[in-house]
């Protein structure tokens, strides 16, 4: 089976930098994707990795280990805008398409 | 930017009726889905649809649901007979294609509330 753990609160204070980390058991996947949620919203894509290593989008970066079965976000320069909740989801090679989603971390960003 | 639309964003229904929810993924993409989220919980994965079949499906996903794209543009889930438990938000994603990166668009969701 598949299952990934992210822990499910982080606080931290505007301007700092979080890590929100992922760790998977599952006999493999395509790649490791990171979605946003706010409060009462859809979910948006934030980041992919398909390859180890740190993949940057501005703010954000995502990090994919598959040796170590870890992975994280790195949301830099926080903002309150940023307090939502982040979800890392896998796409296991089951050949249609299926996508499992890890349970959330709810990010607090404090002024 | 084009965008993924969902209609009715919240619908209440009586246990035992049918419900369709209606979603309109963004035009040039091949892969549909839909994924159920209940308050506070994580997305769950129902079902992904591709050329016009179902690809996958969870073990949610039973014989109460089913999905169709009746036309070039609309996508529906129909729940046959609501049960309590189905009360959820409840997405449509899409995407473009298989290579380079797996980034589903989610539309805005619909809320559904069964009495």
């Amino acid at each position: 089976g598949q299952s990934l753990e992210q822990p499910s609160e982080v606080t931290a204070v505007e301007g700092a930098i979080v890590q929100i980390n992922c760790t998977y058991q599952t006999s493999g996947f395509y790649g490791l994707s990171w979605y946003q949620q706010h409060d009462g919203g859809a979910p948006t894509f934030l980041s992919y990795n398909a390859l180890d290593g740190l993949e940057e989008t501005g703010r954000f970066s995502s990090f994919l280990s598959r040796s170590d079965s870890y992975g994280y976000l790195l949301l830099q320069e926080l903002q309150m805008k940023d307090s939502a909740s982040y979800f890392c989801a896998v796409r296991p090679p089951t050949g249609g398409f299926k996508t499992i989603f890890g349970a959330g971390t709810r990010l607090f960003v404090k002024a | 930017e084009p965008e993924v639309t969902q209609t009715p964003s919240h619908q209440v229904t009586q246990m035992g009726q049918e419900v369709i929810l209606r979603c309109v993924p963004i035009s040039n993409h091949l892969y549909f889905y839909w994924y159920r989220q209940i308050l506070g919980q994580k997305v769950e994965f129902l079902v992904s649809f591709y050329n016009n079949e179902i690809s996958e499906k969870s073990e949610i996903f039973d014989d109460q649901f089913s999905v169709e794209r009746p036309d070039g543009s609309n996508f529906t889930l129909k729940i046959r007979s609501t049960k309590l438990e189905d009360s959820a938000m409840y997405f449509c994603a899409s995407r473009a294609s298989t290579g380079g990166t797996d980034t589903q668009y989610f539309g805005p969701g619909t809320r559904l509330t069964v009495l």
